[in-house]
């Protein structure tokens, strides 16, 4: 299945973070969500063959990286409290079926 | 207007009910996913679905392409049913990922 790391973060304001996701074998996609407490999860970006190839409504100090051996990253910098959420990463193969983390979630305080 | 709505946005039942949640949407879609996330915890997918009918266990998904309309339906409820139920959709045909638009969720309580 897929993996995140770690489970839960605290930062504080103004530091820089990185989340991992460890994809299901063999997908080539994957996509970073953030789920703010009590709403549904917004589209960040979506890595293919380890180039972006879609992003949502965030600035650029969110950035990623995907690598060859199924795992990603979201790297997010100068973390401003509105940043505190869930982040969800999901593999897929294609356009198939995407398949969800458990999430790490970030405290920034 | 969303792209994806649910009904109902809450939902009580007993133990036991069978249970349905609704999905329209407004988008030309290739498939839809019903999804289930448990309280302050990740999202697991239940199913993903382009026509007809899929059952896996209690839960079973019935989608109608022509009218934009999918249901979850979840027989002999049970508590550890207890969860937030998205549905979602990837872009229209020609988008360049495969991103999901979520819908509101229904929020389920299944009291025993």
């Amino acid at each position: 299945g897929v993996t995140q790391s770690p489970t839960h973060l605290i930062k504080t304001r103004g530091q820089q973070v990185t989340l991992r996701c460890s994809s299901q074998s063999g997908h080539n996609t994957v996509s970073w969500y953030q789920q703010a407490l009590g709403q549904g999860p917004q589209f960040i970006f979506q890595y293919y063959r380890e180039e972006e190839n879609g992003r949502g409504n965030f600035p650029p100090r969110f950035s990623g990286l995907q690598f060859p051996n199924d795992s990603s990253e979201l790297n997010v910098n100068a973390l401003e409290l509105d940043d505190s959420a869930l982040y969800l990463c999901a593999s897929s193969f294609s356009r198939g079926e995407q398949f969800f983390g458990p999430g790490t979630r970030l405290t920034v305080l | 207007k969303n792209e994806v709505e649910q009904s109902p946005q809450n939902l009580t039942a007993q133990e036991g009910e069978f249970i349905t949640i609704n999905c329209s949407y407004s988008v030309g879609i290739s498939a839809l996913h019903w999804l289930q996330q448990h309280p302050g915890g990740g999202i697991v997918s239940l199913f993903m679905l382009s026509s007809g009918k899929k059952k896996h266990g209690r839960l079973i998904a019935t989608i109608n392409i022509q009218e934009k309309h999918s249901s979850l339906h979840i027989t002999a409820s049970h508590p550890r049913d207890s969860a937030v139920y998205i549905c979602a959709v990837p872009p229209p045909y020609g988008g360049a990922t495969n991103k999901l638009i979520f819908g509101t969720g229904t929020l389920l309580a299944v009291q025993p």
